[in-house]
């Protein structure tokens, strides 16, 4: 059973518009959620993260939202760039920074 | 080049031989991450030290697979006896004591077992 969930594999969006990359979680004890972005053929790499404590994270064009009580969060990048197309994975922790359940990822283009 | 190395890059085996894996991890992180993804999806959580201890090795997929990190510094993960459902790319992360979880990820050993 997945703890986290990615239900869109793909997304296109043109660029200066908005990516919205959505995850939903099952583990209500999760407190800690991170995104991060991964390029072919490299790891994956931090993007932006938010504690439960919050609903919202913002660092330059990234914003992450919370919604604790659905169990959601969601990625918002504006504007959106050719070079943010990537596979972006949603990770959750129930315990700060041990074990991190990853989403399976959507695959983010960025059309120009 | 300062971040996580790994290696090698890729492996490619028979079925039934054994393989190991390195990962050097950044030089300050006292912890080390393993994870393993296959195609289409997120990485999977496999075992954790906080530098020589291994905090989390319940995830391992099974008791073929081990992993040790004797000095706190480098890690080792080894899979014995390889099966064709082993073939993924093996991911190590590093993150230094009390971050609360940007780990920094290796590019990852592609393991391909015939």
């Amino acid at each position: 059973d997945q703890q986290v969930k990615q239900n869109s594999p793909s997304l296109s969006v043109q660029e200066g518009r908005i990516s919205i990359l959505n995850c939903d979680y099952t583990n209500s004890m999760f407190d800690y959620f991170l995104w991060y972005k991964k390029y072919p053929a490299e790891g994956p790499t931090f993007l932006i993260s938010i504690s439960s404590i919050k609903d919202k994270n913002e660092d330059g064009r990234f914003t992450v939202f919370l919604n604790k009580s659905a169990k959601h969060l969601s990625l918002h990048i504006v504007p959106s760039q050719p070079g943010d197309s990537a596979v972006y994975f949603c990770a959750a922790s129930a315990n700060y920074g041990q074990n991190f359940v990853f989403g399976p990822g959507t695959r983010l283009s960025v059309l120009p | 080049d300062t971040g996580v190395s790994q290696d090698p890059r890729h492996k490619i085996t028979k079925r039934g031989q054994n393989v190991t894996f390195r990962c050097d991890p950044i030089s300050e992180h006292n912890r080390l991450y393993w994870y393993r993804q296959t195609l289409g999806q997120g990485p999977e959580f496999l075992t954790y030290f906080q530098n020589e201890a291994q905090l989390e090795k319940s995830r391992l997929l099974s008791d073929r697979f081990s992993a040790e990190r004797p000095k706190g510094s480098f890690s080792t993960l080894e899979i014995q006896r390889t099966e064709q459902g082993d073939s993924a790319m093996y991911l190590c992360a590093s993150s230094p004591s009390g971050s609360t979880g940007e780990l920094f990820f290796g590019e990852g050993s592609r393991l391909t077992v015939l």
